[in-house]
Formats: C-alpha cells, sequence, structure tokens
C-alpha cells in the first residue's frame, strides 16, 4: 500500500522480554517520528529522524529504548527489558519534510507487557 | 507544562447538530504551526487541518471550519451539520520551530459521539 506500514498490529510480551517494532514510511519521505499513545491520551513523541540519523530523541522515556534507521527508510523501534508500563499503542508517522508538520500515521502496534 | 489543552474530553451530540471543539495552546515561539487530527475507531490518525502562527484568517472545508485567535491562543474546531461518520476522538496539536523536525505536541483529545 502506499501509507505508513507498522508491523506487528499486536504484540503481547512478557515482562522483562525484548521487543522491536517496525514501521515503513511512505516511500520518498524523508522525516520519520515514533508516537507512544496510552489509553486516553493524545500521542507522545518519542524520537524524531530527518534521514538516517536520529535529529531528536529527546522523548525516549529512558536508555530501554532506542530507535535505528540505518538506510533512511525503514525504521525499528526497539525496547529492552520490558515493562507493564511500556504498555500503549506505538505509532509511526512520516512526512515528506520536516517543516511541513503534515505527517502521515501509520495504524500503530498495540503493545501489551504482561 | 501542557502545550495543547483540550478541556471537553467527551461531547455528545445529536446528529445534524453543530459542535465546537475547543483547543487552546501554550507557546513561546512566534513560528509555530497549529494541526487537527481525526482518530476514528479504526485508529489512524487523519490529518485535517494546520495553520501557521502569521495566518488567522479562519479556514471552511465544507462541514468544517477552524477558528484560529492569536489573542487568546485558542484554535478551535466547528462541525456545522455533524454526521454520525464523524464520531471519532480529534486531536488538537502544537508545532513549534523550536523543536527539532517541528514535531507535534498533542491535547489530550475530545471524544465526540453523533448519534442519529
Amino acid at each position: 500500500g502506499a501509507g505508513v506500514s507498522q508491523t506487528p498490529s499486536n504484540k503481547v510480551t512478557e515482562k522483562g522480554k525484548y521487543v522491536e517494532l517496525r514501521c515503513d514510511p511512505i516511500s520518498g519521505h524523508t522525516a520519520l517520528y515514533w508516537y507512544r499513545q496510552s489509553l486516553g491520551q493524545g500521542p507522545e513523541f518519542l524520537i524524531y529522524f530527518q534521514g538516517t540519523g536520529a535529529a531528536d530523541d529527546s522523548g525516549l522515556p529512558n536508555d530501554r529504548f532506542f530507535a535505528v534507521r540505518p538506510e533512511g527508510s525503514v525504521s525499528t523501534l526497539k525496547i529492552q527489558r520490558t515493562e507493564r508500563g511500556d504498555s500503549a499503542v506505538y505509532l509511526c508517522a512520516s512526512s515528506l519534510g520536516s517543516y511541513t508538520g503534515e505527517l502521515f500515521f501509520g495504524e500503530g502496534s498495540r503493545l501489551t507487557v504482561l | 507544562a501542557q502545550k495543547v489543552t483540550q478541556a471537553q474530553t467527551e461531547i455528545s451530540v445529536v446528529e445534524k447538530e453543530d459542535v465546537t471543539l475547543d483547543c487552546v495552546y501554550e507557546t513561546r515561539d512566534t513560528t509555530y504551526y497549529l494541526f487537527w487530527y481525526k482518530q476514528p475507531p479504526s485508529g489512524e490518525l487523519v490529518f485535517l487541518i494546520r495553520r501557521n502562527s502569521f495566518d488567522e484568517q479562519n479556514e471552511i472545508s465544507g462541514r468544517y471550519s477552524w477558528n484560529f485567535q492569536k489573542s487568546t491562543s485558542s484554535f478551535n474546531f466547528t462541525i456545522t451539520a455533524s454526521q454520525v461518520v464523524d464520531s471519532a476522538v480529534y486531536f488538537c496539536a502544537l508545532s513549534e520551530g523550536s523543536n527539532s523536525g517541528y514535531a507535534l505536541n498533542f491535547g489530550k483529545g475530545t471524544s465526540l459521539l453523533v448519534t442519529p
């Protein structure tokens, strides 16, 4: 499809496990964002990539969270030693250029940590 | 500090009623952008509108209209003659030039329910 694709759509894991969430942005979009949305809340910014580099990772809650975008397209959000509080929907968005601010969102990956 | 405040948590209206969703923002930047996104039950956020801080003109798009007032730091969204398909959570968001990449700061959202 032409939109932002996220996999898996649902992930259930046990506390302490490692998790990877993948985002495939719209072709040609240089900017990529990860957000986290808890129930009843608005999306919360985690990290922003411009090309391959993480231009702003100020939203990552702690060092258990890490994200990469090695070739400037697909991005992976990695969460180590998951905790129950990490349970949320993780949203990926992309845009043509960071200045536009018009983000195109994927459907999200719902993470449940038991 | 909360940069975007959507005071209305839930609103319920009957079809064909008009409804206004409130948004108040806070920023020290002179250059910023304001957005509205719709999140239907399917979950995917859908872009509705973007306004920059230098353009206070109100905008109308079909049944949707937006009222941007810098004097009150508000960017309210009105749906005229609401329809059941308008039922969704609506988010107001602020993007500041001081943030890398103009990352969006979202409000907590307003859940709109339109009943037949």
